[in-house]
């Protein structure tokens, strides 16, 4: 149980276009769902908290026009990188928290890696 | 301000010895929650252990236990009777518990370990 899955695993794209990441929960209902970021030899930094049907929260100092989030559904949450540029090119990873769950975990998708060209 | 910290950046550990890696955390919150997790070189967070602020005995789950030492702020994991698949970055985490914090987990820097056979 309490697999997340999430799609791509991996794109590379060109400077400038939209790349739209999907995080799914496969066996539960995700009241909450979280987007992260990580460079490489870094740790996680949480970028925004996807709450189902309302608006994402972001963290200080991530452009939530640039991240767009959407979270239309207790299953579904998605990361869009509008106007991606090479600095953009990071791995891209979402959990998920089962709401009453105990202990209170979230559930890690396997990841995204953008390159941005 | 929460803060997590990793001090071993990266440790050797010989096949079916058993590892200490360290995690202290900085909190003034009375109720949190601590999280180890496991990133293989596929990227994917595994869930290992948790332990509850309140939780009066150290958490244990299989060949991983956590040494709880609240006076001090320290959550460290011990893996017991390596395995060469233990060979991972393992991520120390704290979660806020107050509601308005929105069950958000800091991250602090990792910790590869390599399991020489």
């Amino acid at each position: 149980g309490a697999v997340v899955s999430q799609h791509p695993s991996w794109v590379i794209c060109k400077s400038g276009t939209s790349v739209k990441i999907e995080c799914r929960s496969l066996d539960f209902q995700a009241t909450t769902m979280f987007w992260y970021r990580q460079f490489p030899k870094q740790s996680l930094m949480l970028m925004a908290t996807s709450n189902e049907g309302s608006k994402a929260t972001y963290e200080q100092g991530v452009e939530k026009d640039k991240f767009l989030i959407n979270h239309a559904s207790l299953t579904l949450s998605t990361l869009t990188v509008t106007s991606a540029h090479p600095e953009d090119s990071s791995f891209y990873i979402c959990s998920a928290r089962i709401a009453g769950a105990n202990p209170d975990t979230q559930y890690f998708g396997p990841g995204t890696r953008l390159t941005v060209l | 301000a929460q803060k997590i910290t990793q001090t071993q950046p990266g440790m050797f550990v010989q096949e079916k010895e058993a590892v200490t890696l360290d995690c202290t955390y900085d909190t003034s919150d009375q109720s949190y929650g601590l999280f180890w997790y496991k990133q293989p070189s596929s990227g994917e967070m595994i869930f290992l252990i948790y332990q509850g602020s309140y939780d009066e005995q150290n958490a244990t789950e299989g060949r991983y236990s956590l040494n709880f030492q609240k006076a001090r702020k320290s959550a460290n994991l011990v893996i017991s009777a390596s395995q060469l698949g233990d060979s991972a970055m393992y991520f120390c985490a704290m979660r806020e518990v107050p509601l308005a914090a929105g069950n958000k987990l800091t991250f602090g820097g990792g910790t590869r370990v390599l399991v020489k056979p």
